[in-house]
């Protein structure tokens, strides 16, 4: 059973309005939850993450995440995107019943135009 | 700080062959884990170590293999390279709790012809 899931494999939105980038986990007990964005021809870098505490984590550039226990869902969300934040998103779980495994989502792109 | 240095960053090689993969970590970061990503597969967990120790591994065959140093930089290699093996190889370090983030280098991208 796949343990993320991206259900989106693009998102488009305009630049200056709201975007969200859907992620879902399916692992037992409490998850690590991290978004990671890609760049073209860059790595991976770290924007956020959900440990414990408030449900709503804020990350880099503006971006922040929603954990919903209910829905085992972590949708990432900016309130007002920028044609930079063009690029590759990875939701990623650490499944603390399985070895700490991490697994990633299949991605999502996201396309911002002017 | 520097950052995750991976080395080299492009190799290409022969069906066959064999491969060893470099990954320096962010100094202080104990753990290194290692991932293919591929167009088709995506992101896939190889394998992560932790003070020289495998401490967990993803499902792939044995020959994928990964050793990491007492200095923490940690190798990779892959054995009878097949042309699947073909994809872009990323190493992520940090500082080795579960609920730490992991920091990625830049990737190694293998060519199998």
């Amino acid at each position: 059973a796949q343990s993320v899931a991206q259900p989106e494999d693009q998102v488009n939105v305009a630049e200056g309005n709201p975007l969200t980038v859907k992620c879902t986990y399916s692992v037992s007990g409490n998850p690590y939850l991290f978004w990671y964005v890609q760049y073209p021809n860059r790595g991976l870098q770290f924007l956020l993450k959900y440990i414990t505490g408030d449900n709503l984590v804020k990350g880099s550039y503006g971006f922040e995440a929603e954990f919903n226990k209910s829905q085992t869902s972590f949708h990432l969300k900016k309130p007002s995107a920028l044609v930079s934040d063009s690029a590759l998103y990875f939701c990623a779980v650490r499944d603390m019943k399985n070895f700490n495994k991490f697994y990633f989502g299949s991605g999502t792109k996201l396309n911002v135009k002017p | 700080k520097a950052g995750v240095t991976q080395t080299p960053r492009y190799l290409i090689k022969t069906r066959g062959q064999q491969v060893t993969l470099s990954c320096s970590p962010i100094s202080g970061h104990r753990s290194v884990s290692w991932y293919q990503q591929t167009p088709g597969q995506g992101l896939q967990f190889l394998f992560e170590y932790f003070s020289e120790t495998q401490r967990n591994k993803g499902n792939f065959p044995g020959r994928f293999s990964g050793r990491q140093f007492s200095n923490s930089r940690s190798e990779m290699n892959v054995s009878t390279l097949e042309l699947g093996d073909s994809a872009l190889y990323l190493c992520a370090s940090s500082l080795g709790f579960s609920y730490n983030e992991q920091f990625f280098g830049p990737g190694t991208r293998l060519t199998v012809l």
